[in-house]
């Protein structure tokens, strides 16, 4: 099956500091990943959708600025976490799209970052 | 815009039992329905989608779009199905990406 990857699995890092997590798709071209945050106990959230070779498109209510997302390849997809906070503690999950014919949307999740700010 | 809604938090069913995990959504279009599971220390994997109507390890899901329902079933809980459980809604389309309901832990007791 489609494997996607995501490095680190864990970060800390201090308050004020920027942060990068990585997405890769292993076996498969993925020309749209998305990013997904997950706080404690709760649902994932989706935070954006990354397009290779464009602009990310953010949801409502999430800082663009803040989360600064990077869609070079197709097998890579990054995100930033510019001038961390404690409230950006969270869990990140990246997943990428495996397109089939008929409009059919498979997604295929990595296993996550966990994100703390102290 | 679309909403998923799991109303149970928690469920736990005795081995053997039959199983229904609740979800209902809203959303004005067609929808495409997956059901994901999380097993401890896991990703999240695909467990069911409506458009395949397969069933996985025993687990089957309908579509009701007149209930705006899709329900996850399974006849005989195994202790092995405890895990997380997302339902998920996808509005069509290439670009968009999910919206998970809440989660239900499902804690299948011996």
């Amino acid at each position: 099956g489609a494997v996607v990857s995501q490095h680190p699995s864990r970060v800390i890092c201090k308050s004020g500091t920027s942060v990068k997590i990585e997405c890769r798709s292993l076996d498969f071209q993925a020309t749209t990943m998305f990013w997904y945050r997950q706080f404690p106990k709760q649902s994932l959230m989706l935070m954006a959708t990354s397009n290779e070779g464009s602009k990310a498109t953010y949801e409502q209510g999430v800082e663009k600025d803040k989360f600064l997302i990077n869609h070079a390849s197709l097998t890579l997809s990054t995100l930033t976490v510019t001038s961390a906070h404690p409230e950006d503690s969270s869990f990140y999950i990246c997943s990428a799209r495996l397109a089939e014919g008929g409009g059919y949307n498979e997604q295929f999740f990595g296993p996550g970052t966990r994100l703390t700010v102290l | 815009a679309q909403r998923v809604t799991q109303p149970e938090k928690l469920l736990s069913v005795f081995k053997g039992a039959p199983v229904e995990l609740k979800c209902n959504y809203s959303y004005s279009g067609s929808p495409e329905l997956f059901w994901y599971v999380q097993y401890s220390r896991q990703r999240l994997q695909l467990l069911l989608r409506h458009i395949s109507r397969e069933s996985i390890k025993g687990f089957t899901a309908d579509l009701n779009k007149g209930e705006t329902s899709f329900h996850l079933k399974k006849p005989f809980a195994q202790e092995e199905d405890s895990a997380m459980y997302y339902c998920a809604l996808h509005s069509g389309g290439g670009a968009d990406g999910l919206t998970f309901g809440k989660g239900t832990h499902l804690i299948i007791q011996p």
